[in-house]
Order: structure tokens, then C-alpha cells, then sequence
């Protein structure tokens, strides 16, 4: 079965231009998570869908940031106008909220994001 | 809010010897679940392990296991006969019961050495 996947693996922009990473859940999954990983405050949850409904956003930095799910097998996260200090590594990843594999998220290869 | 505290930044261990890596948590709640996550030079976040906090049992994948001490909120990996392809930077979380959001430690990197 594919994972989760994410595009693209790797983006460079310049300040100011408008960023979208995408992502594609595992099939049959119900949940929907974008993190973001930086050394300086590691792996930090922006948001989660439930069902495409977007459950909580609390992690989102600013209004330049929004995600959004349209259907159940794809994702957006788009970055509006993009600065220097967005630069990091974006992971999408996906769980199945039943059962016993309950809260096991898995996540995609990351996008890696530099804003020059 | 729950925290999820890894307070040794590297360790190393010799290939084929066991290595443990500590992680404490703080939760108020009393159903939730820990996860340990790899995170490889590929960046790509691996599952490792899993524990329910109402089983008492600590859970165990082939190499991997833990040692739930609920009420010292510590939860600890031990990866026994270690492997050069075990090296990477490793994750403690925690999730809350209901909330499906994970609350990531700092991460340790492990280095093994040939």
C-alpha cells in the first residue's frame, strides 16, 4: 500500500511568493495532520483534520498560513506570503481514529521548504 | 497541556549491545497513549512502538520494547542488539485519549558505532 505521499519533496522561493504543499493520505484513513519541524522548536503541530473538517488549528502561526481538505485523499498547506523564517521541514501525516490502531499516526517524506 | 521531556540530547552505543532512551511525560489525563517515532538521515518519521497507558503490559515489536512506569510518567525504549541501521534521531509522544493530537519530546540522537 503507498504511504502518504507529499509534494514536492523539495521547494525554494523567494520572500513573498506564495508557497502550496500538498499531500495525499493513505487510503482509508480519516485524519489529517500538518507539522512542522525546525531545530530551533522541533516537531510542532499546525493542524488536523477529522473527516476533512478541520478539528483544531491552534498551531498555526499566523494568517498567512491555511490548509485546507476538499476530499478525504488530498490536502493542502499554503503559505501566503511567504518570509525567510518559514523555512523548515513540512510533514503531513494520517491515522485512522477506530480500533486499536487508534491515534497511530504515519507520516509522509516531508517537504523540505527554503525561503531565500 | 501535556509535555513530553527527553532530557538526553545524543547517546551511542557499540553495534550488537543494548541502549535504553529515557523520555518522562506530564498529562492530566488519565487515557492517552505513547508512542516512540525514528526519524532516519531520510527524514522520513517511522513508527517504532506503541503503549496504551491502561495496560499494564509494556509493549514489545522484535528488537524494540519499553518500560511503562505510569506512575513516574516514564517511558523508556530499549532497543536490544543494536543495529548501524538504528541510528537516527528518536521521538517520544504522547496523545491524549479523544484528542488525536501527539505531543512530540526534542528528540535524541543515536549513534551506533561498528
Amino acid at each position: 500500500d503507498a504511504g502518504v505521499i507529499q509534494s514536492p519533496r523539495h521547494e525554494v522561493t523567494e520572500m513573498g511568493q506564495e508557497v502550496t504543499l500538498r499531500c495525499k493520505p493513505i487510503s482509508g484513513h480519516n485524519s489529517l495532520f500538518w507539522y512542522r519541524q525546525t531545530m530551533m522548536r522541533g516537531l510542532e503541530l499546525l493542524i488536523y483534520f477529522n473527516n476533512n473538517v478541520p478539528i483544531d488549528d491552534s498551531g498555526m502561526p499566523e494568517d498567512r498560513f491555511s490548509a485546507k481538505m476538499p476530499n478525504a485523499s488530498f490536502s493542502t498547506l499554503k503559505i501566503q506570503p511567504s518570509e525567510p523564517r518559514d523555512s523548515a521541514v513540512y510533514f503531513c501525516a494520517s491515522s485512522f481514529l477506530a480500533g486499536t490502531s487508534a491515534y497511530e499516526q504515519y507520516f509522509g517524506p516531508g517537504t523540505r521548504l527554503t525561503v531565500t | 497541556a501535556q509535555t513530553v521531556t527527553q532530557s538526553q540530547p545524543e547517546m551511542s552505543v557499540q553495534e550488537a549491545e543494548t541502549v535504553t532512551l529515557s523520555c518522562t511525560y506530564d498529562t492530566s489525563e488519565s487515557d492517552y497513549y505513547l508512542f516512540w517515532y525514528k526519524q532516519p538521515p531520510s527524514r522520513q518519521m517511522i513508527l517504532v512502538i506503541r503503549q496504551e497507558a491502561y495496560k499494564q503490559q509494556n509493549a514489545t515489536e522484535n528488537r524494540f520494547s519499553v518500560n511503562f512506569q505510569k506512575a513516574a510518567k516514564s517511558f523508556s525504549l530499549k532497543i536490544s542488539d543494536s543495529q548501524l541501521g538504528d541510528a537516527a534521531m528518536y521521538f517520544c509522544a504522547c496523545a491524549q485519549g479523544g484528542s488525536e493530537k501527539l505531543v512530540f519530546g526534542k528528540g535524541m540522537k543515536l549513534t551506533v558505532n561498528p
